[in-house]
């Protein structure tokens, strides 16, 4: 079975100028989360869909960040425009309706300079 | 949700067997408790949870007190590739993960 698939694993751009990642999830889960992750910090969520609805934007920065789920399966997440403060690591996740453990992506890793 | 306190570092020999602590003093009765491990430029992964019985998988073994307010992690042989980052995090049923800093094993030749 794949896992959650990430692209791309790392990202280098200039402050000021957008940057999207994205995700596939694991077949069949309908659960997805985006979350970040500062250098030596544990993650930290964004966003949280169930099938094409974000049911949890809470924590995601509107003014720059948005997020989409247009099918229910792939998701983008973009910034724009980026600054120096969003260099971080970017995991998607997902889980399966009714399952409780949630399964990472490898993270893509950006930098902005 | 519950908050947890955990070492920052470990130390461990290869081939023994690596202990790992963990405080939840206010878990509540629903809360499960779960270990997610980090290696180093990967994304978490996903280790083991109980509710309240110890429970054993391939992976490792999860030890909780009677009273839930702690727990231990035990990977009964550690080996050079179980050096990563150990997080505990309790959690409410599908609810987000919320993860601390965790604990940085060290699994030493």
């Amino acid at each position: 079975e794949a896992g959650v698939v990430q692209s791309p694993r790392y990202k280098i751009i200039e402050k000021k100028q957008p940057v999207a990642f994205w995700c596939n999830p694991i077949s069949g889960h309908n659960t997805l989360y985006w979350y970040l992750q500062n250098l030596g910090q544990g993650p930290e969520l964004l966003i949280r869909y169930e099938n094409e609805e974000a049911v949890d934007d809470s924590q995601l920065p509107k003014d720059r960040f948005s997020a989409e789920r247009l099918k229910g399966v792939d998701s983008t997440l973009k910034i724009q425009p980026a600054e120096l403060g969003d260099s971080a690591v970017y995991l998607c996740a997902s889980s399966q309706q009714g399952e409780e453990t949630q399964y990472f992506g490898p993270g893509t890793r950006l930098l902005v300079l | 949700d519950a908050k947890t306190t955990q070492p920052p570092s470990m130390d461990c020999a290869e081939g023994r067997a690596a202990n790992l602590p963990c405080n939840h003093s206010t878990i509540s009765g629903n809360e499960y408790v779960y270990w997610y491990r980090q290696i180093h430029s990967q994304g978490p992964q996903y280790i083991i949870h109980g509710l309240k019985n110890n429970e054993t998988n391939e992976m490792a073994s999860l030890i909780i007190t009677e009273d839930r307010k702690s727990s231990t992690l035990i990977l009964p042989h550690a080996t050079l590739r179980d050096t990563a980052v150990y997080y505990c995090i309790v959690r409410r049923g599908n609810t987000p993960l919320v993860f601390g800093k965790g604990t940085r094993l060290s699994v030493i030749a």
